[in-house]
């Protein structure tokens, strides 16, 4: 079982509609949480970290960890087409610089 | 802020030849950069974690004789990739850690995209 598990998709919703991106994780040691977003041929760029549990919000995007259910959430509201890329999870230990990535979740919102 | 560079954008090569990528933060100082690559269609894959002034630390798999890392300022990695063969060819992604910063953040380059022949 991987540390982290990420559905690649690709996930297709048209332009205003809610997107929700997962990842489950089995590590209950992870205490950092993030999202970054990657376009096309581009180094990955960090949208949100959250510590522990809780939610976040910031603009039309919130992140949600649940460490209980080992699950943590992005949602994107009134999705643009400039939201479509691919959306990494990541996450590590409080003590540990290493990231554990899961796979990315493509994304493509349709005008 | 928080601008981290990388050169070139995209290499191509013959095997055999060896190849520099350059990392630079330009707005904040890094002890601690981390070197990816990545596979088409595939999430980033650690390589090492290079720190200022000091020996970088690899992944298990990853031969430090051929993907060698130099961290010789607070703004600049480089990593080297000594006789690169095609199955060298991927996408290199550096990232910093800003120093005093969380522990948590990590700020990326763009990528090198190198091709080997």
């Amino acid at each position: 079982q991987k540390e982290v598990e990420q559905d690649p998709g690709p996930l297709s919703v048209p332009e205003g509609a809610i997107v929700s991106l997962n990842c489950t994780y089995s590590n209950s040691a992870f205490q950092y949480f993030m999202w970054y977003r990657q376009y096309s041929r581009k180094g990955p760029e960090l949208l949100m970290y959250t510590y522990s549990s809780g939610n976040k919000e910031d603009g039309r995007f919130t992140a949600q960890v649940d460490k209980s259910s080992k699950y943590i959430s992005l949602f994107i509201r009134d999705s643009q087409p400039s939201d479509s890329a691919t959306y990494l999870c990541a996450m590590k230990t409080g003590n540990n610089r290493k990231l554990i990535w899961g796979l990315g979740t493509s994304l493509a919102v349709n005008p | 802020g928080a601008v981290v560079s990388q050169h070139p954008s995209w290499v191509i090569c013959k095997s055999g030849t060896s190849v520099k990528i350059e990392c630079r933060s330009l707005d904040f100082q890094a002890t601690t950069m981390f070197w990816y690559r990545q596979f088409p269609k595939q999430s980033l894959m650690l390589m090492a974690t290079s720190n200022e002034g000091s020996k970088a630390t690899y992944e298990q798999g990853v031969e430090k004789d051929k993907f060698l890392i130099n961290h010789a300022s607070l703004t600049l990695s480089t990593l080297t990739v000594t006789s690169a063969h095609p199955e060298d060819s991927s996408f290199y992604i550096c990232s910093a850690r800003r120093t005093g910063g969380p522990l948590e953040t990590q700020y990326f380059g763009p990528g090198t995209r190198l091709l080997v022949l």
